[in-house]
């Protein structure tokens, strides 16, 4: 299958500092990436949808000043998290579609924990 | 958006046995997958299956698309199976919506 490599896996942060998690496909060009969060044992919830080139569409309830999303290359979005607080710490991954059938193939994940 | 529901929510099996995991949608759908999240968060990709059967060694998966549902049928049963099951369909929108997902708990 497809590879998207997410990075980094793990990061322990102050309160009020930024953090940035950065989502490769290594094997595939993807014009629209998407970023998920997940609390324990709940399902993953869509932050927002990445287009290359252009602006995220935020979905409701996610502020965009907060969750900054860049997609500057068909391989390549980052999600950086501005002055995190204790109530950002959460599991967030990426996901890249692959052209053709639209599978999504999905990164590692990030785990965040904000002291 | 569109709803969906999966069921059992948890499970747990004996190594070696059969299990069939359901998943339901409100809406119609162009797409469904399934997906397994292992310990560690990461999500494999399982089956891209939005209507017919698939198979993949001890998995299969069938889509019903003009009923609604999709089922992922798990067979011998191993520990490394253990994990969370999610059904992810789509409509004509970009993204996948998840459903609350089965936990599954395979004992040795």
């Amino acid at each position: 299958g497809a590879v998207v490599s997410q990075h980094p896996s793990r990061v322990i942060c102050k309160s009020g500092t930024s953090v940035k998690i950065e989502c490769r496909s290594l094997d595939f060009q993807a014009t629209t990436m998407f970023w998920y969060r997940q609390f324990p044992k709940q399902s993953l919830m869509l932050m927002a949808t990445s287009n290359e080139g252009s602006k995220a569409t935020y979905e409701q309830g996610v502020e965009k000043d907060k969750f900054l999303i860049n997609h500057a290359s068909l391989t390549l979005s980052t999600l950086t998290v501005t002055s995190a607080h204790p109530e950002d710490s959460s599991f967030y991954i990426c996901s890249a579609r692959r052209g053709g059938t639209g599978e999504l193939f999905f990164g590692e994940g990030s785990r965040l924990t904000v002291l | 958006g569109i709803q969906v529901e999966q069921s059992p929510p948890d499970l747990i099996l004996q190594e070696g046995a059969n299990s069939t995991l359901r998943c339901n949608f409100s809406d119609s759908v162009n797409n469904l997958q399934w997906f397994h999240q292992n310990p560690w968060g990461q999500l494999i990709n399982l089956f891209y299956i939005p209507s017919g059967t698939k198979q993949n060694g001890r998995l299969s998966a069938t889509t019903v698309a003009t009923e609604r549902y999709s089922l992922l049928y798990i067979s011998s049963s191993q520990t490394t199976d253990s994990g969370v099951y999610f059904c992810a369909p789509k409509t004509g929108a970009n993204n996948l919506f998840f459903g609350t997902g089965t936990r599954l708990t395979v004992i040795p």
